[in-house]
C-alpha cells in the first residue's frame, strides 16, 4: 500500500499526558496537512506544510499542539498536557503540487483516533 | 472559501442513481467545486472536481449548472459501499489557503 499512513491508529491516554502522533505521506508528496475531525463534524483544518516549511497554521493550534516535519517527509503532530476535549480522530493528507488547471486533491491518512480519559 | 449547503441525509436504492446535490450560490470565477466521501471509521477520499464542465471519472460525474450556483454529484450505480458521508468543498485551485473546508455533508445510506 502506498498511500498515506498514520501510527498509531488508536491512542488511549490520560489528560495531562503528552501524545505524538506520527504521518507518512505519499513519498513524492511535497504537501503535509493535519485536520482533526470531532464525532458528527466534518474534518477541521489545523496546518499545512509544503516540504518542510509549516506554512498555514490554523486558530484551532493552541499552544499545546506542535506539528513538525524535519526533512520533508513524514510529519509529526505532538499534543502536550492532553485535555478531555482534544479526544477526536487526527487526520493526515498529503498531495502533490499541481500546475494550472490541474487543481488540488489531497489524499487524506485512516487517521489516529485518540481518546483522553 | 466559498459556503457549500448540502442536505443532511440522503437514502438510495443499491443499483439506482445517487444524486447529491450542493448549492454555492458565492462561489468565484477562479474556485473549483470539489468532492470528497467519508466511509465510515476511515478518512476521506478525493471523487471527482470541477471548474465549470462536467467533469466524469470512473467513481462518478460532476454536474456544474452553468451559472455555477450549484452542482450535482451522480453515482451512476450505487453499491452498498457507496454508504458514506460525502462532502461538497469550493476552494480555490491554485493560490489562496491550502486548507480544505468542509462542512457536514450529506450522510447518503443504500438500501439493500
Amino acid at each position: 500500500d502506498t498511500g498515506v499512513s498514520q501510527d498509531p491508529r488508536h491512542k488511549i491516554t490520560k489528560r495531562g499526558q503528552n501524545v505524538t502522533f506520527r504521518c507518512d505521506p505519499i513519498s513524492e508528496h511535497n504537501r503535509l496537512y493535519w485536520y482533526r475531525q470531532t464525532l458528527g463534524q466534518g474534518p477541521e483544518f489545523l496546518t499545512y506544510f509544503q516540504n518542510e516549511a509549516q506554512l498555514e497554521k490554523s486558530r484551532l493550534l493552541s499552544d499545546r499542539f506542535s506539528a513538525e516535519r524535519p526533512k520533508g517527509s513524514f510529519s509529526t503532530l505532538e499534543i502536550q498536557r492532553t485535555e478531555q476535549g482534544d479526544s477526536a480522530m487526527y487526520l493526515c493528507a498529503s498531495s502533490l503540487a499541481a500546475g494550472a488547471g490541474l487543481g488540488r486533491s489531497a489524499n487524506f491518512g485512516p487517521g489516529t483516533r485518540l481518546t483522553v480519559t | 472559501d466559498a459556503k457549500t449547503t448540502q442536505p443532511p441525509s440522503m437514502d438510495c436504492a443499491e443499483g439506482r442513481a445517487a444524486n447529491l446535490p450542493c448549492n454555492h450560490s458565492t462561489i468565484s470565477g477562479n474556485e473549483y467545486v470539489y468532492w470528497y466521501r467519508q466511509i465510515h471509521s476511515q478518512g476521506p477520499q478525493y471523487i471527482i472536481h470541477g471548474l465549470k464542465n462536467n467533469e466524469t471519472n470512473e467513481m462518478a460525474s460532476l454536474i456544474i449548472t452553468e451559472d455555477r450556483k450549484s452542482s450535482t454529484l451522480i453515482l451512476p450505480h450505487a453499491t452498498l459501499r457507496d454508504t458514506a458521508v460525502y462532502y461538497c468543498i469550493v476552494r480555490l485551485g491554485w493560490g489562496g489557503s491550502e486548507k480544505l473546508v468542509f462542512g457536514k455533508g450529506t450522510k447518503l445510506t443504500v438500501n439493500p
